[in-house]
């Protein structure tokens, strides 16, 4: 079975732009869930989805959004980018969302 | 609010050696705790989930174990191998799905 996958796995861009990263989660997950991670603060939930709904969002200004199709695969997009939005972008998906956790290898995306 | 702590940050060991991970917590209420691997620059590895109504949680070289009422987990690998080197990460799942991550201890493994 083929694990999760998130495209593209490097971006760089400048401040002001815009992002729009994706992920495909393990076949027949329905919980899409996305980290950032970065040395100073670690691993930070961002948001949660599960069969298209949001669930769950994290502490992050209303510049990160994002959304799950019908087919359970999901994008983030971070609009006007500040330097601090440098991380690495982290997508699992679970069945259910209570149960293990599978990651992908990430999106690091560098702000210039 | 829960908050995860892992202590050591680092550690250094020679091959060979039986080590254990620690990790806190401080809201006893959760659905389970899991145990991640991560190599650099790279995602995030399952190795152990613990529901909150087990105690422990085994796999190859691997022990979890988990103290809802200390708020206490620990991380045994048996054996150690230069190839288990990596961040080790402990990560809570609460009510709301979300996972609350500790900062990770850095293992070493040397030759």
């Amino acid at each position: 079975k083929a694990g999760v996958t998130q495209t593209p796995r490097y971006l760089i861009k400048t401040r002001g732009q815009q992002v729009t990263l994706s992920c495909s989660p393990i076949s027949g997950h329905r919980s899409v869930s996305w980290y950032q991670q970065t040395p100073g603060q670690g691993l930070q939930f961002l948001f949660e989805y599960f069969s298209e709904t949001q669930r769950n969002k994290g502490n992050f200004p209303g510049r990160f959004s994002g959304r799950q199709f019908s087919n359970s695969r999901s994008e983030m997009n971070v609009s006007t980018l500040e330097l601090g939005d440098s991380a690495l972008y982290l997508c699992a998906s679970s069945l259910f969302g209570t149960d293990t956790q599978y990651f992908g290898p990430g999106t690091r995306l560098t702000v210039l | 609010k829960q908050e995860v702590t892992q202590i050591p940050a680092a550690l250094s060991v020679p091959e060979g050696e039986n080590l254990v991970l620690n990790c806190s917590f401080t809201d006893s209420a959760i659905y389970n705790l899991q145990w991640f691997r991560q190599d650099p620059g790279k995602g995030l590895t399952s190795l152990l989930l613990i529901q909150s109504s087990q105690r422990e949680q085994t796999s190859g070289r691997l022990n979890a174990s988990l103290d809802k009422s200390s708020g206490r987990s620990t991380l045994y690998i048996a054996a150690s191998q230069p190839g288990d080197s990596a961040t080790y990460l402990c990560a809570i799942q609460g009510g709301s799905e979300k996972l609350v991550f500790g900062k990770g201890t850095k293992l070493t493994v040397n030759p």
